[in-house]
């Protein structure tokens, strides 16, 4: 089954780092960039960064340059996003998608939810 | 920086009914990468239109994506109970590189 499995709810203190996983299975890993986008509560969805599981290069939204790292076990077919210096606006849903033709996401993750409370 | 900006925000329709949804950026930008998504609450988005007219794999025919230049229009042609949702279209260029637009909520009259 083609699917991308997300890691669980996190709650977070300002200032903290969360990691994130996407676990991928049913098809080749390699084949596919994967991306992250969140989406705040009531906010559009906002694209945060990418890796091309071929070779590991990243490009990364220059909204959280600096403060994000997509990094991907190719053995284990898992790509995770670490945010760091979290601030209250954090709090969202983090989604894992495939990248796929035409620059379109066609599999997401069923998402994890970040909270960043006191 | 482009922007994308739908109208409208909510789309009041009865099931059976057609729903024409718009999508405008605030330049030109390339059709070949326009899609446009749906989102029910608690969901992730789902792939529907790629390549602005481009059905995506096990989308109904009722379904259909428009357009070029700064203006897209994603049709639904007989609304079905399940097509009432939230409707995102995304935009992808080398520079920026993703943007989506707010979204058009379709919801029951």
């Amino acid at each position: 089954q083609v699917q991308l499995v997300q890691s669980g709810a996190e709650v977070k203190k300002p200032g903290a780092s969360v990691k994130v996983s996407c676990k991928a299975s049913g098809y080749t890993f390699i084949s596919y960039a994967m991306d992250w986008v969140r989406q705040a509560p009531g906010q559009r969805l906002e694209w945060m960064g990418w890796i091309n599981a071929a070779n590991g290069n990243t490009k990364y939204s220059q909204k959280f340059q600096g403060r994000v790292t997509i990094t991907m076990d190719t053995s284990a077919t898992t790509v995770y996003m670490e945010l760091s210096s979290l601030r209250f606006e954090d709090t969202a849903v983090y989604y894992c998608a495939r990248e796929a033709a035409a620059a379109s996401f066609d599999l997401w993750g069923q998402g994890t939810l970040v909270t960043v409370s006191s | 920086e482009i922007v994308l900006t739908q109208s409208p925000g909510t789309l009041s329709l009865s099931p059976g009914e057609r729903a024409t949804l718009s999508c405008r950026a605030s330049q030109i930008v390339s059709s070949t990468h326009l899609a446009w998504y749906q989102q029910k609450p608690g969901q992730a988005p789902r792939l529907l239109i790629y390549g602005a007219s481009r059905r995506a794999t096990g989308i109904p025919d009722r379904f259909s994506g428009s357009g070029s230049g700064t203006d897209f229009t994603l049709t639904i042609s007989r609304l079905e109970p399940e097509d009432f949702a939230v409707y995102y279209c995304q935009h992808y260029d080398s520079s920026l590189p993703w943007t989506f637009g707010p979204g058009t909520k379709v919801d029951i009259k």
